[in-house]
């Protein structure tokens, strides 16, 4: 992989449903690795930073998976509700200090 | 704390001049990156200043500079603009001393060139 993707591009969920994507990165020179949720309108918000192998972090009905050796992390959100709407971005960091930016997955609840 | 400021937040410029974009991290943040989101390219970083010297470049052409104060804000220059500098143009700050640290965003400035 020499960029970072991720993957849907866009998904609609039932309000309730619980919803995972996908975001794969170079995995040399791993530094870092970030999501953020964008709503329309509004700035970037951090969700989570992720530097160790095996990292898991949660944040309430939001969770991430990180794996460092084969280059990929999952972001899980259980239960969605409208409010869920939004882009949801990783950017990985190396260690020389390059960002590499994934184009996002677009999040829709349907209530 | 006051979060992170940006001005202006719109903007409307004609091509062949140039603007400048103002962005103050959050007190105590000693990091700010600057980012270009356009419809068809995505959030595209322009680049990183830490303790007012620049610590990273993203690939833009010379027309994009920047700098760094001592309190930390941070303008961004755009010289002979184009039609295609139309966009959003977000700053971050951090902490600076981890390139793990976590990014604050701005509100953005929407600047459109005519």
């Amino acid at each position: 992989i020499l960029n970072v993707e991720q993957s849907p591009q866009s998904l609609h969920v039932q309000e309730g449903d619980s919803t995972n994507f996908t975001c794969s990165f170079p995995s040399s020179n791993f530094y870092a690795l970030h999501w953020y949720r964008w709503e329309t309108a509004k700035s970037p918000e951090a969700l989570f930073v992720m530097t160790l192998n095996g990292d898991e972090k949660k944040k309430g009905r939001i969770s991430a998976t990180l794996n460092t050796k084969e280059g990929y992390s999952y972001l899980y959100i259980k239960g969605s509700q409208p409010e869920d709407s939004a882009t949801y971005l990783c950017v990985e960091r190396t260690g020389a200090n390059n960002l590499f930016f994934g184009t996002g997955t677009r999040l829709t609840v349907i209530p | 704390k006051a979060g992170v400021t940006q001005t202006p937040r719109y903007l409307i410029k004609t091509r062949g001049q140039q603007v400048t974009l103002s962005c103050s991290p959050i007190s105590g943040h000693r990091s700010v990156s600057w980012y270009q989101q356009t419809p068809g390219q995505g959030l595209q970083f322009l680049f990183e200043y830490f303790s007012e010297t620049q610590r990273n470049k993203g690939n833009f052409p010379g027309r994009f500079s920047g700098r760094q104060f001592s309190n930390s804000r941070s303008e961004m220059n755009v010289s002979t603009l184009e039609l295609g500098d139309s966009a959003l143009y977000l700053c971050a700050g951090a902490d600076g001393g981890s390139f793990a640290d976590t990014q604050y965003f701005g509100p953005g400035t929407r600047l459109t060139v005519l």
